[in-house]
């Protein structure tokens, strides 16, 4: 298996533009979650998912964030506009998830956005 | 998210010796306590993990301990060496704590 799979890498982009990081679960996990990183905040759980449905989106900071999960296979996150202090790392991490109990999460690479 | 909250938030230890961090939440129903390591620019990855059903669990070097009564649990790791320098998690529920960043000094 290869993985979460994470897209772009590096992303750099100017204020005001739209940016997507997409996401690929590691096959058979049913739970994947979208977190920031940054050395003010830490690591933030910004979206999670159980079986493609939204489950808690609390951490989204505004309405400029979206996230959706169409299938099992892929899952984005939208920011638009962007603005500089969304500059951050962004961490895709996918875990198998029973109803009742959590497990390991696995985290992908990461996409370091850079908005000027 | 939950709140969990993690202690020291820097630490540093001779190498050698032992390093203790701690985190303390307060949702009753959690039954998973994971602590992941993060190394400098790499994604953070699991190191250890227990169970409601256990208080203790070892793993060479690492251990982790967990008090349900009084609702934290603890990352040990023991003979301290250079590779252990990193940033250190605890998850609840997708939830991460605010990590530690532990130095081990040679």
């Amino acid at each position: 298996d290869a993985g979460v799979i994470q897209s772009p890498r590096h992303e750099v982009t100017e204020m005001g533009q739209e940016v997507t990081l997409r996401c690929k679960p590691i096959s058979g996990h049913n739970s994947l979650f979208w977190y920031r990183q940054t050395m003010m905040r830490g690591l933030e759980l910004l979206i999670y998912f159980n079986n493609n449905v939204p489950i808690d989106d609390s951490g989204m900071p505004e309405d400029r964030f979206s996230a959706k999960m169409p299938n099992a296979s892929f899952s984005t996150l939208k920011i638009q506009p962007s603005e500089p202090r969304d500059s951050a790392v962004y961490f895709c991490a996918t875990s198998p998830w029973t109803g009742t109990s959590s497990y390991e999460q696995y985290f992908g690479p990461g996409t370091r956005l850079t908005v000027t | 998210g939950e709140n969990v909250e993690q202690h020291p938030s820097t630490l540093s230890v001779q190498e050698g010796d032992s390093a203790v961090i701690k985190c303390t939440y307060s949702d009753s129903a959690s039954n998973y306590f994971p602590w992941y390591k993060q190394e400098l620019g790499k994604r953070p990855q699991l190191i250890i993990d227990i169970r409601s059903n256990v208080g203790e669990k070892k793993d060479q070097r690492i251990a982790v301990t967990l008090n349900k009564t009084a609702k934290h649990f603890s990352l040990h790791i023991t003979e301290t060496q250079p590779e252990d320098s990193a940033v250190y998690f605890c998850a609840l529920r997708g939830t991460f704590g605010t990590g530690t960043r532990l130095t081990i000094i040679p």
